[in-house]
């Protein structure tokens, strides 16, 4: 059981590249989110998804776009990169809508726009 | 949404027990207080939940305070490898986590 895989664990773009960022999860939870994490500071909600097909805004979505076509897999694509944008990206998952689940995070990516 | 306050750092002696505080005086009848720990360069990982009563599991004690304005979390015996910042965390009502800073705990050998 993999469990929240992300790729890359690395990356390093050009200001004004785009990419996107891969989440998996075999687990089968409804819910997946997106979170950055600065240095010294706490994860911060970008997007996130209670099921396929629907997405909704966290605390700092902009520059970033998420879809959710499949159960599985939940990726976010930085559409032209910035260097405010350097940050370590983590993805989570929960079985669904009791506010008592369990997440599960990924180990992370990080990410340095020069 | 309810919001949660925790000491920006805490120490401890290794083998010692260990509270680190979470105050979250808004917090509502519904609200799960959920407890998770971010290793260095690891992602967050889930240690403890509760909604009222005192809960134990094999790596710590959750003890929530009888008008849940508060609550603690327990290590019994701290080793080095529980060196990590500790997120005290209400899920927000569309149930989605929202972390602070949390509290950097230092273990000293």
């Amino acid at each position: 059981n993999a469990g929240v895989t992300q790729t890359p664990k690395f990356q390093v773009l050009k200001t004004g590249q785009s990419m996107t960022l891969q989440c998996a999860q075999d687990m089968n939870h409804e819910y997946m989110s997106w979170y950055r994490q600065d240095p010294g500071m706490g994860l911060r909600l970008i997007h996130y998804s209670v099921g396929a097909g629907i997405t909704d805004q966290g605390e700092v979505p902009n520059g970033y776009n998420v879809s959710r076509s499949t159960t599985e897999d939940f990726p976010l694509r930085l559409l032209s990169a910035a260097p405010s944008q350097t940050s370590v990206y983590f993805c989570a998952s929960r079985p669904g809508r009791r506010r008592q689940t369990e997440a599960f995070f990924g180990q992370g990516t990080r990410l340095t726009v020069v | 949404d309810a919001k949660t306050t925790q000491p920006n750092s805490m120490e401890s002696n290794e083998e010692e027990p260990v509270h680190l505080p979470c105050n979250h005086s808004t917090i509502s009848g519904t609200d799960y207080i959920h407890w998770y720990r971010q290793l260095p360069s690891q992602g967050p990982e889930y240690v403890i939940h509760g909604l009222t009563s005192n809960v134990n599991n094999r790596m710590a004690s959750l003890a929530i305070a009888e008008d849940r304005k508060s609550s603690t979390l327990i290590l019994h015996r701290a080793t080095l490898r529980d060196a990590a910042v500790y997120y005290c965390i209400l899920p927000n009502t569309g149930n989605q986590f929202y972390f602070g800073t949390g509290t950097s705990l230092t273990v000293i050998p």
